[in-house]
């Protein structure tokens, strides 16, 4: 079974860091793109991150560039989003989701919570 | 940036209505586009992709269409379990932006 497990979510000052993972497992990592996919309370899906499989592509979205930093080890499965600077603004889920070869998001992760608050 | 603009925001429907969500967007992608359905909780789950093509497990009282700039979901006879928030994106460019999401809520 393809599973996604995002952690490393918790409450953080403004202007801290955290680094999210994401351990895949299910299908060949080092063959996917991977996404980072955030979503406020309340609120609808942004697009955060996007890492190709080899690392050699990232792209990020406005809000985040300079601040975040998308990685991957493909020998551990793994996904990593490292956040610094963090803004009451970053509140959110954070999701991962697997890239298919067309671009579609499938499947994602249960999402792990980011509470940037003093 | 392509912008993505679904309406309605808040859809208030019957078990066994036909319901129809829109979205729009800002430049052609083609068919480059999907759907997916979010509930409360949850990861969104992919339900179409490619404008009109159904993911493996997902009824077939789902549909889509559009091409271009212009396209619907359509839930052909709504289903308890279908009470969710959906939302289009397009993946015609990496930097695969959202429609702001459509609430179908039970009448």
């Amino acid at each position: 079974e393809v599973q996604l497990v995002e952690s490393g979510g918790g409450l953080v000052q403004p202007g801290g860091s955290l680094r999210l993972s994401c351990a895949a497992s299910g299908f060949t990592f080092s063959s996917y793109s991977m996404n980072w996919v955030r979503q406020a309370p309340g609120k609808g899906l942004e697009w955060v991150s996007y890492i190709s499989s080899s690392s050699s592509t990232i792209y990020y979205a406005d809000s985040v560039k300079g601040r975040f930093t998308i990685s991957r080890d493909n020998a551990k499965n793994s996904l990593y989003l490292q956040m610094n600077s963090l803004r009451d603004e970053d509140t959110a889920v954070y999701y991962c989701a697997r890239v298919n070869s067309g671009g579609l998001l499938t499947p994602w992760g249960q999402g792990t919570l980011v509470t940037v608050s003093s | 940036d392509i912008q993505m603009t679904q309406s309605p925001s808040t859809l208030s429907a019957s078990v066994g209505d036909r319901v129809t969500i829109t979205c729009r967007a800002s430049q052609s992608i083609s068919s480059w586009l999907a759907w997916y359905q979010q509930k409360p909780g949850k990861a969104p789950k992919l339900l179409i992709y490619k404008a009109s093509s159904l993911e493996s497990g997902v009824p077939s009282r789902f549909s889509g269409s559009g091409s271009g700039t212009e396209f619907t979901l359509t839930i052909s006879s709504l289903q308890p379990d279908d009470f969710a928030t959906y939302y289009c994106q397009q993946y015609n460019s990496i930097l695969g932006t959202f429609g702001q999401g459509t609430k179908v809520e039970i009448k």
